[in-house]
């Protein structure tokens, strides 16, 4: 299957622990991105990586710490984690226009 | 800053009647609007896009305009149908090496059969 797949679907944990999503995508693009969707459905960018260089990091707390090992894979790490990390969180990619999502990873912070 | 502002919030039509959704954007270098669809519990999936090189774009029964000088844009779906309920977001983008996307808060469409 040719897709944009995000693990884990989803992830519950206590207050201040720390985890990491994965996302990858088997399209050929060259660029992927990290999107935050909170409880009223409202869509944030925080990181966009191009051929694995960082090129839109929006303002997310230094907790939120991004990694492209290759241009197919890029993984979230949250450290700390607080109640108000507590949303959907979206992977996607491109190859110059329109992004294709992941299933997304439901985060709910205890 | 950049900003896209989508209007309605809600819209809840009629199975067979016309919704329409508008956006406003304040980057005057974007050049690409996407139109995404969301069902409830699912990923956003792209369902349509223009450029800014383009004043409208129709496929079956969408549609998209855009109004360069006024920055606006809009969605026009026509003979809507039940599974056109889902949450819509407009989107302004910008290349910066990749493309900065900056997304209108969405419009939650109801289609009453």
């Amino acid at each position: 299957d040719t897709a944009v797949s995000q693990t884990p679907k989803y992830l519950v944990t206590q207050m201040g622990n720390d985890k990491s999503i994965k996302c990858e995508q088997n399209l050929g693009h060259d660029t992927m991105y990290w999107y935050k969707q909170d409880s009223k459905k409202f869509l944030k960018i925080m990181f966009s990586y191009n051929n694995k260089e960082l090129i839109i990091n929006e303002t997310v707390p230094n907790r939120f710490s991004p990694k492209s090992p290759d241009k197919a894979h890029l993984n979230l790490h949250i450290n700390s984690l607080e109640l108000g990390d507590s949303a959907v969180y979206f992977c996607a990619s491109s190859l110059g226009t329109g992004q294709y999502f992941g299933p997304g990873t439901r985060l709910l912070v205890l | 800053g950049e900003n896209v502002e989508q209007h309605p919030s809600t819209l809840s039509v009629q199975e067979g009647d016309s919704a329409v959704i508008k956006c406003t954007y304040s980057d005057s270098a974007s050049n690409y609007f996407p139109w995404y669809k969301q069902e409830l519990g699912k990923r956003p999936q792209l369902i349509i896009d223009i450029r800014s090189n383009v004043g409208e774009k129709k496929d079956q029964r969408i549609a998209v305009t855009l109004n360069k000088t006024a920055k606006h844009f809009s969605l026009h779906i026509t003979e809507t149908q039940p599974e056109d309920s889902a949450v819509y977001f407009c989107a302004a983008s910008r290349r910066t090496g990749g493309f900065k996307t900056i997304f209108g808060a969405g419009t939650r469409l109801f289609v009453k059969a």
